[in-house]
């Protein structure tokens, strides 16, 4: 399996500003992907990171909120952007090596927006 | 939107017990799995069952499909209380948009 690791952890930010999270695995995987969780809720995907080429958003993001980089096969951040008090959540990497296979996520960025 | 729905919600048992958590979704699927989050970390895959599957055991667990139903069960036998956590199920379509959805948990509590 792979390992995931995700920073930051958690942090506090003001709002209007933009935060990066950053998402490192320890070998090279095909797929990359980008989640939010409300605390104590379901997991919602935000968008698939493509490598060398533009993330593919699902229904209700879009990437000037949330532009997403990936590249290589083992990196990929996730910005979000003018950030609101309803950006607040958790916010997920995950990792596979092929469709239809399991994901491996990582522990999480907790963000609170003052 | 969410393609299962997982019930129960919540779980409390003694140690010891067994655990059994359902999940039904809406369309035909590839694949179910089952997924384990601890508080305040990510997910942990636990099983993958395949359309073509009916039942599959991992250790103390054992996952049920019906898809007829479109439920899947997870059990989980002689309960130890560092199986406290919240657990969900994940379906891949069969509509070539092959993303994982996931339901909505249930959230089990191991009372020692």
């Amino acid at each position: 399996s792979a390992v995931i690791s995700q920073k930051p952890s958690r942090d506090i930010c003001q709002r209007g500003t933009s935060l990066t999270i950053q998402c490192q695995v320890d070998s090279q995987v095909t797929m990359m992907f980008w989640y939010r969780q409300q605390p104590g809720q379901s997991l919602t995907l935000i968008a698939t990171a493509n490598q060398g080429s533009e993330a593919t958003y699902e229904s209700g993001f879009v990437i000037d909120k949330f532009p997403i980089s990936r590249p290589n096969l083992t990196f990929s951040t996730l910005t979000v952007s003018n950030m609101s008090p309803e950006d607040s959540s958790i916010y997920l990497c995950s990792a596979s090596w092929a469709l239809n296979q399991p994901q491996h996520f990582g522990d999480g960025t907790r963000l609170s927006i003052l | 939107s969410q393609q299962g729905e997982e019930d129960p919600q919540a779980l409390s048992i003694q140690e010891g017990e067994n655990a059994t958590m359902n999940c039904s979704y809406k369309t035909s699927i590839n694949n179910l799995q089952w997924y384990r989050q601890n508080s305040g970390r990510g997910l942990v895959h636990l099983i993958l069952i395949r359309s073509n599957e009916r039942e599959k055991h991992s250790g103390r667990l054992r996952v049920t499909l019906d898809t007829s139903k479109k439920s899947s069960s997870l059990l989980i036998t002689a309960s130890r209380a560092a199986d406290t956590a919240s657990y969900f199920c994940a379906t891949i379509t069969n509509f070539g948009n092959e993303k994982l959805t996931f339901g909505t948990g249930t959230r089990l509590t191991i009372i020692p």
